[in-house]
C-alpha cells in the first residue's frame, strides 16, 4: 500500500518563501506530483519528479529525495492568489493510479 | 484542447435514486480515471481505463458503483441507490501515457444525496 503525510495548515505572509513538506511509504515508486487546488476548483498540475533533485519552475521548485521518501514544494514571492490546498501524490505500486496525500491548505496573508 | 468536461456540475439527488456522471476526457488521451474527493480530504482513486478497457477498481467502488467507457472516449459514472455518504466531489481525469505529467482534471461534478 501507499501512505502520504503532509501537514494540514500553513500560514505565510506576502512575498515570503514557503515549503510544504511530504513524506511517503510506496510498495513502488514511479514520480511524485504536486497539484495546487483552489477551493471549489479541480486540482492543477505544479510539478513532477521522477530522479533525486530540484526542479524549477518560475515561482515554484519541488525536490525529491527517493531514499528518504521525501520531497517539498517551495514556493516563492508568495502572492496572495497562491492560497490554496496544495496536494502531494505519489503514482507507485506497479499501477498507474495516482495515490494523494490529504493536502496543505496554505493561507497567504497581508 | 477544450479539457476535461464534466457533466454534470452539481446534482442533488434523493437517498435511494440512481444517479449518473459523463466525463468527456481531453481527446488524444487514452486514459481516464475516476476520483472522489470529500471536504479536506485529498481525491481518493476509484478506477481508470486504458481506451475501453477497465484496467483497475479501487475497494472503495463498491457493487452500487459502475463505470463504463464504451468507446474509448467519453466515461458515465453511475451510482446506484444513493447514501448519504456518497456525497462528494466526483473528479474525472484524463492522461495520454503512464509516465510524464500526472493527469489533467476536470471541474468534477458535486454531489449531494439528501
Amino acid at each position: 500500500g501507499q501512505n502520504i503525510d503532509q501537514p494540514t495548515e500553513m500560514t505565510a505572509t506576502e512575498g515570503a518563501i514557503v515549503q510544504i513538506n511530504c513524506t511517503y511509504q510506496t510498495s513502488g515508486f514511479n514520480g511524485l506530483f504536486w497539484y495546487q487546488q483552489h477551493a471549489g476548483e479541480a486540482p492543477t498540475f505544479l510539478s513532477y519528479n521522477v530522479l533525486d533533485g530540484l526542479e524549477e519552475k518560475g515561482r515554484f521548485s519541488s525536490f525529491l529525495s527517493r531514499s528518504k521518501g521525501y520531497s517539498y514544494l517551495l514556493l516563492k514571492e508568495l502572492q496572495m492568489k497562491d492560497s490554496a490546498s496544495y496536494l502531494c501524490a505519489v503514482r507507485g505500486g506497479g499501477g498507474n493510479k495516482l495515490t494523494f496525500g490529504t493536502g496543505t491548505q496554505l493561507k497567504v496573508e497581508l | 484542447d477544450t479539457g476535461v468536461s464534466q457533466n454534470p456540475r452539481h446534482k442533488i439527488t434523493k437517498r435511494g435514486q440512481n444517479v449518473t456522471f459523463r466525463c468527456d476526457p481531453i481527446s488524444e488521451h487514452n486514459r481516464l480515471y475516476w476520483y472522489r474527493q470529500t471536504l479536506g480530504q485529498g481525491p481518493e482513486f476509484l478506477t481508470y481505463f486504458q481506451n475501453e478497457a477497465q484496467l483497475e477498481k479501487s475497494r472503495l467502488l463498491s457493487d452500487r458503483f459502475s463505470a463504463e467507457r464504451p468507446k474509448g472516449s467519453f466515461s458515465t459514472l453511475e451510482i446506484q441507490r444513493t447514501e448519504q455518504g456518497d456525497s462528494a466531489m466526483y473528479l474525472c481525469a484524463s492522461s495520454a501515457t503512464d509516465r510524464g505529467y500526472g493527469y489533467t482534471f476536470g471541474s468534477g461534478t458535486r454531489l449531494t444525496v439528501v
